[in-house]
């Protein structure tokens, strides 16, 4: 029982352009989300959240939208770098009641080409 | 400050020996966990210790044990490795009524 799913096993976008990278949940205690992202060889690093009483959050170029009627949330990166490229997941959390226990996606592989 | 950290990078058992993997945080955390990585399955919780001196399963416990030797160190032990605990394992920490995770580099495990 996959209670967040990224659907795109791979992204592949050209320098200067958007990457929208979605992920869904099915659990409706989950009001906390993250995106990790993660390069070869290293453990994922939080890049950015945000709570369910938020529908928009922006930090630079990196932006997430949550649609919580439609239990989905996208990333959006603009412009798109080459450095960018890595695996990014999706992580949810039941706040308060979790002990900070996080249910992530299966990943989805960025690649920017120059 | 260097945050999270695993030993070893890498080890290869065979099946049925036995191992324990380390994690050990500088943050002052609270709370820590064992994930492993497989591929087309992103992250699974294996165990948690939301607090020191408390354990408990996360997703997939089967095949192993943890200690939360103290408020720093959170360990991982695999008594009798199977080809099925081949994986990456990543150790996280958090602070407490925080939700932003740290993971260490990972530990690269292969049992034959």
């Amino acid at each position: 029982d996959q209670q967040v799913k990224q659907n795109s096993p791979s992204l592949s976008v050209q320098e200067g352009r958007i990457s929208i990278l979605n992920c869904d949940y099915t659990n409706s205690m989950f009001d906390y989300f993250l995106w990790y992202k993660k390069y070869p060889a290293e453990g994922p690093t939080f890049l950015i959240s945000i709570s369910s009483i938020k529908d928009k959050n922006e930090d630079g170029r990196f932006t997430v939208f949550l649609n919580k009627s439609a239990k989905h949330l996208s990333l959006h990166i603009v412009p798109s770098q080459p450095g960018d490229s890595a695996v990014y997941f999706c992580a949810a959390s039941a706040y308060g009641t979790s002990y900070g226990k996080l249910t992530f996606g299966q990943g989805t592989i960025l690649t920017v080409h120059p | 400050n260097a945050g999270v950290t695993q030993t070893p990078k890498f080890q290869v058992l065979k099946t049925g020996q036995s191992m324990t993997l380390q994690c050990a945080q500088d943050m002052n955390h609270n709370s820590m966990y064992w994930y492993r990585q497989d591929p087309g399955m992103g992250l699974r919780l294996i165990y948690y210790s939301a607090s020191e001196g408390t354990t408990d399963k996360g997703e997939v416990p089967n095949g192993y044990n943890v200690s939360r030797l103290n408020k720093r160190e959170f360990s991982l032990r695999l008594e009798s490795a199977a080809p099925s605990q081949t994986s990456v394992y990543f150790c996280a920490s958090i602070k407490q009524n925080q939700e932003t995770q740290y993971f260490g580099p990972g530990t690269r495990l292969l049992v034959l």
